[in-house]
């Protein structure tokens, strides 16, 4: 099993729709995580953090289950400009170093279309 | 500017060629991480420097690859022999401290494409 897992998607939807992606993880010992977003042909940006008590910032709404283990993104009132690849990451990996190393998952593609 | 810096943005080399690409990391920035990120896929862990010590090599998939950061600032992640699952987006990123609570910053990566 890898150790961070998405739906690759692509989730195509119309201006204005909330969208909500899913990510699972392994490594029952990490505490937060890290959603992250990729332009075509760019890199990696920081969107936001994930912890047990859920993260909002504007239209989107970060959550974490740990009895779960899943991560939840959702997106209200969607842009074309959210269009991009959405990337769960695990700061800690399995053998758990901290140092900053990042596991990503697969991303999930999101396209808004008008 | 005052990010990332990688060069070459793009390279193409034939199989069996050697590479090397630089990273210039934020000034000042002490961890210094490298990815590679195949088409589709996120971007998986190659190594990590602390200052000029290489703390973590384990994600580097053969002795192909080989990574340096002598005086603790700029790094040369080299490959050679290419061959064509090399082609990837190679990103390098940085982070001041060298606890897991700094921000890394990535920069634009390089793009390589062996023929």
């Amino acid at each position: 099993r890898k150790e961070v897992e998405q739906d690759p998607g692509p989730f195509n939807v119309p201006e204005g729709a909330t969208v909500a992606f899913n990510c699972t993880y392994s490594n029952s010992a990490s505490q937060s995580f890290f959603w992250y977003r990729q332009d075509c042909r760019k890199e990696p940006k920081l969107l936001m953090s994930v912890y047990s008590s859920g993260n909002e910032d504007g239209r989107f709404t970060a959550q974490l289950n740990r009895a779960s283990q899943y991560i939840s993104l959702l997106i209200r009132d969607s842009k074309l400009s959210d269009s991009a690849t959405y990337l769960c990451v695990d700061p800690i990996s399995t053998g758990g170093t901290s140092y900053g190393k990042l596991t990503f998952g697969q991303g999930t593609i999101l396209t808004v279309h008008p | 500017g005052a990010g990332v810096s990688q060069s070459p943005r793009y390279k193409v080399a034939k199989r069996g060629q050697d590479v090397a690409l630089r990273c210039d990391p934020i000034s000042g920035h002490v961890s210094l991480f490298w990815y590679q990120q195949a088409l589709g896929q996120g971007p998986e862990f190659l190594t990590y420097f602390q200052n000029e010590a290489q703390l973590d090599k384990s994600g580097l998939p053969s002795d192909r690859f080989f990574a340096e950061r002598p005086e603790g600032s700029v790094s040369t992640l080299k490959i050679q022999r290419t061959q064509q699952e090399d082609s990837a987006v190679y990103l390098c990123a940085s982070s001041l401290g060298s606890g897991s609570g700094n921000t890394i910053y990535f920069g634009e990566g390089s793009w390589l494409t062996v023929v």
